[in-house]
């Protein structure tokens, strides 16, 4: 059971929006940055999104965030083939005094 | 570039240990915190363990307190997990990842491609 809740799996066809949400509390999330993770089959996680919403050099702008309470989304524009991995949520927890992932969630593009 | 390559992965038995490494190149390495994070097969994401960048602090996970020990030589720019009394459920694939500061609150920004742990029973 991970502290961060996603849906195990989401889909969408090419070029659509698709939206990935992850709920915490008032511990992690509702009171720290929140961070998205990518992880294309077979490989090894790579950061996505840092500081709420923040793209390291590389990453496309059809990649964004919305957070609201206790609360995330990350959502992907322009759908593409390439966008189908894992994708995981992440962040500090005060209560637990450590770091925090979501469980994750499949993407599959249709 | 940043680069984080592990090794010392395998096959064990359960009772047995291990001592997995991870090289890092491409970054003023002793100014880094490091951690272990691992995916057991099918599974999502675990912080392990982690190691400021002057090894003033640590982190463990509560599921391997007392059995795993990590360490750092900021001459050879390599950190350690020495995995001790392993069990089934620490089969998974081991990450290296730095921290984007040098404290034990931090967050992933480069990771490794991982070394694969396999505990039999």
């Amino acid at each position: 059971q991970s502290v961060l809740t996603q849906p195990p799996s989401a889909s969408g066809t090419p070029g659509q929006r698709v939206t990935i949400s992850c709920f915490g509390s008032s511990s992690n999330i509702g009171s720290n940055y929140v961070y998205w993770y990518q992880q294309l089959p077979g490989t090894a996680p790579k950061l996505l999104i840092y500081r709420n919403n923040q793209r390291p050099s590389g990453v496309p702008d059809r990649f964004s965030v919305s957070k609201s309470g206790t609360s995330a989304s990350l959502a992907i524009s322009g759908l593409r083939s390439e966008d189908e991995a894992d994708y995981f949520c992440g962040g500090w927890d005060d209560s637990l005094s450590g770091w925090v992932f979501g469980g994750g969630t499949k993407l599959t593009v249709l | 570039e940043v680069q984080l390559v592990e090794s010392g992965g395998g096959l064990v038995q359960s009772g047995g240990s291990l001592r997995l490494s991870c090289a890092a190149s491409g970054f003023t390495f002793s100014t880094y915190a490091i951690d272990w994070v691992r995916q057991a097969p099918g599974k999502g994401l675990e912080r392990v363990s982690a190691i400021s960048g002057g090894a003033d602090s640590t982190y463990y996970a509560d599921s391997v307190k007392g059995r795993f020990t990590i360490s750092r030589d900021n001459s050879k720019n390599t950190v350690y997990l020495q995995m001790n009394s392993l069990r089934a459920e620490d089969t998974a694939v081991y990450y290296c990842a730095k921290g984007d500061v040098s404290g034990i609150r931090h967050y992933f920004d480069h990771w490794g491609q991982g070394t694969l742990v396999t505990v039999s029973s």
